[in-house]
């Protein structure tokens, strides 16, 4: 079982619709989790973390259920800028930043 | 302020050539990664240092790949030789802390192709 699961996707939605990406991660010991994106051909940049109560920053939602192992973003009011790819990032070593990505989502939201 | 900078930005060699890939991280940040990213694998960590140290290096491939970091605004990572599988993104990131929370900090990347 891979590490850290994705659905590679591509989602294609219309502006202003609202999208959901899952993530499932192996390791029951994972400490912290993240959601990165990345712009094609550029370099991965985190858009937020997620925390076990969950957290909102602005259109988005990250929620965290370690029972069940997953992570999730919904993204509201979708916009032309959001069409990226959105990797699902776990760190797995306790004390240490090392991260473990999923292999990303892709997102195309078109007018 | 500027953030973590990778040169080349692109590298086109051959078989059994060497590359050298070099990151300058961002000023004050005690650690340094180098990620590998490729569409069948994804982004793989690859090694990562902390104060120029390397802490540890179990993900790179095989001993043709080297990296150190002499000072704390300067880091290579080497491939002797260079195979097509090679052939990937390499990206440099630092963060200011280890800890579980703290930010990474990715560059452009380098888009290597070995031919």
């Amino acid at each position: 079982r891979k590490e850290v699961e994705q659905d590679p996707g591509p989602f294609n939605v219309p502006e202003g619709a609202t999208v959901a990406f899952n993530c499932t991660y192996s390791n029951s010991a994972s400490q912290s989790f993240f959601w990165y994106r990345q712009d094609c051909r550029k370099e991965p940049k985190l858009l937020m973390s997620v925390y076990s109560s969950g957290n909102e920053d602005g259109r988005f939602t990250a929620q965290l259920n370690r029972a069940s192992q997953y992570i999730s973003l919904l993204i509201r009011d979708s916009k032309l800028s959001d069409s990226a790819t959105y990797l699902c990032v776990v760190n797995i070593k306790s004390g240490y930043s090392t991260l473990t990505f999923g292999k990303g989502t892709m997102l195309l939201v078109s007018p | 302020d500027a953030g973590v900078i990778q040169s080349p930005r692109h590298e086109v060699t051959e078989m059994g050539q060497e590359v050298t890939l070099r990151c300058k991280p961002i000023s004050g940040h005690d650690y340094l990664f180098w990620y590998r990213q490729t569409m069948m694998r994804g982004l793989e960590l690859l090694i990562y240092f902390n104060n120029n140290v390397p802490i540890d290096d179990s993900g790179m491939p095989e001993d043709r790949f080297s990296a150190k970091m002499p000072n704390a605004s300067f880091s290579t990572l080497k491939i002797q030789p260079s195979e097509p599988r090679d052939s990937a993104v390499y990206f440099c990131a630092s963060s200011e802390g280890g800890g579980m929370l703290d930010t990474q900090y990715f560059g452009p990347g380098t888009r290597l192709t070995v031919l």
